[in-house]
């Protein structure tokens, strides 16, 4: 069974400050893809970023990067500079892929920057 | 080019009561679904649809019915409301739904049962 775990239920932060949002991920799967999402206070999901279990290299967009680790079963995210408007809940998913296709959601990471 | 669009916003319904949410997509996905959103549970699927015609349940499927007439619209019937299911329901749709698309979602639709 697909699984996803966000151990960090609240992060609060100052601003500019480094923060990493965990997650691991279990799946039986050799080919599979991982998603983050970030949930603003107005509600929306947006999606930020997919990785699939083949590409290994961290990602960078802006303040954002994604650490990839097979070896670990990890995808952590990281916003370096934190500012207010990244305040949201993160939520970390991956596929189960076959004919029976979903997205399999962690419980989500409430980051809270504060000036 | 609207994305996934879903109404109502807002809805509060008696238990007992019926309702449909509808959900529209105009991207030619040919893939859509149904999630719930509860506190400290993430999101959950109910339903999902890989064309129309064809719908199949997900990990909470009890107590929803769908149906999939055409590409575009995949609309979530409740049909005797519970306090139980009270909850932001958010439809999803991705390309051909096979692993490596990316699911976008509806803005949602917060729905309460007294």
């Amino acid at each position: 069974a697909q699984k996803v775990t966000q151990a960090q239920t609240e992060i609060s932060v100052v601003e500019k400050e480094d923060v990493t949002l965990d997650c691991v991920y279990e799946t039986r799967d050799t080919t599979y893809y991982l998603f983050w999402y970030k949930q603003p206070p107005s509600g929306e999901l947006v999606f930020l970023i997919r990785r699939n279990s083949f590409d290994e290299q961290n990602e960078i967009s802006g303040r954002y990067s994604w650490n990839f680790q097979k070896s670990t079963s990890s995808f952590n995210f990281t916003i370096t500079a934190s500012q207010v408007v990244d305040s949201a809940v993160y939520f970390c998913a991956q596929n189960s892929g076959g004919s029976n296709y979903k997205l399999t959601f962690g419980k989500g990471t409430l980051l809270t920057v504060n000036p | 080019n609207a994305g996934v669009t879903q109404t109502p916003k807002f809805q509060v319904l008696k238990t007992g009561q019926s309702m449909t949410l509808q959900c529209a997509q105009d991207m030619n996905h040919e893939y859509m679904s149904w999630y719930r959103q509860d506190p400290g549970m993430g999101l959950r699927l109910i339903h999902y649809s890989v064309g129309a015609g064809i719908t199949d349940q997900g990990e909470v499927p009890n107590g929803y019915n769908v149906s999939r007439s055409t590409t575009e619209d995949f609309p979530l019937r409740l049909l005797s409301a519970a306090p139980s299911q009270t909850s932001v329901y958010f439809c999803a749709s991705s390309l051909s739904g096979m692993r490596r698309d990316t699911q976008y979602f509806g803005p949602g639709t917060r729905l309460t049962v007294l």
